[in-house]
């Protein structure tokens, strides 16, 4: 079954406005989650380190005030993408942890943004 | 950048194995190789690590080099569903400790 559970898995918006992408650890406890980006063809690229209770960790030149990271519970992490461009359009994906080293990717969200 | 070399592509006939090759000349003595495959739209899922003894679980075995610089994935016998980007990352603790970084993958493509 899923260890990691991402929401939505497709969203189509309006330039502007802002989507929410949820992602929720189901088998374990994760104080840290991360999110990638990836463009059609291309490989995965880390955004940010989401920290439970603490700012994220965001890689260079991910703006953090368009790519907002909240991390309220050590199971859930969310990943807000504000004023959305058609430029943001992109497949967004976390990651967790596992206990074994391993990590596990949530179904990941392709964002559509007209 | 990444760390590992592999081929951008590879064919595999339904049934037969699929051996993907990485080159991970650089490999540090802490850093395990890891394989992760990308079925298409879809996030990455987990196949197999080692350190330097061989593994295989229900997926896959993973070769590893004696000298620890080179790899290969091995699908015994891959399916049609087996059809993925496949990407070998080399990485302490999971990249718990920072980035997991993917190179570009072998699209390995099994045909019937």
């Amino acid at each position: 079954g899923a260890v990691v559970s991402q929401h939505p898995s497709r969203v189509i918006c309006k330039s502007g406005t802002s989507v929410k992408i949820e992602c929720r650890s189901l088998d374990f406890q994760a104080t840290t989650m991360f999110w990638y980006r990836q463009f059609p063809k291309q490989s995965l690229m880390l955004m940010a380190t989401s920290n439970e209770g603490s700012k994220a960790t965001y890689e260079q030149g991910v703006e953090k005030d368009k790519f907002l990271i909240n991390h309220a519970s050590l199971t859930l992490s969310t990943l807000t993408v504000t004023s959305a461009h058609p430029e943001d359009s992109s497949f967004y994906i976390c990651r967790v942890n596992g206990p074994n080293t391993e990590a596990f990717f949530g179904q990941g969200t392709r964002l559509t943004v007209v | 950048d990444a760390k590992t070399t592999q081929p951008p592509s590879m064919d595999c006939a339904e049934g037969r194995a699929a051996n993907l090759p990485c080159n991970h000349s650089t490999i540090s003595g802490n850093e395990y190789v890891y394989w992760y495959r990308q079925i298409h739209s879809q996030g990455p899922q987990y196949i197999i690590h080692g350190l330097k003894n061989n593994e295989t679980n229900e997926m896959a075995s993973l070769i590893i080099t004696e000298d620890r610089k080179s790899s290969t994935l091995i699908l015994p016998h891959a399916t049609l569903r087996d059809t993925a980007v496949y990407y070998c990352i080399v990485s302490t603790l999971g990249g718990s400790q920072g980035n997991l970084i993917f190179g570009k993958g072998t699209k390995l493509s099994v045909k019937p």
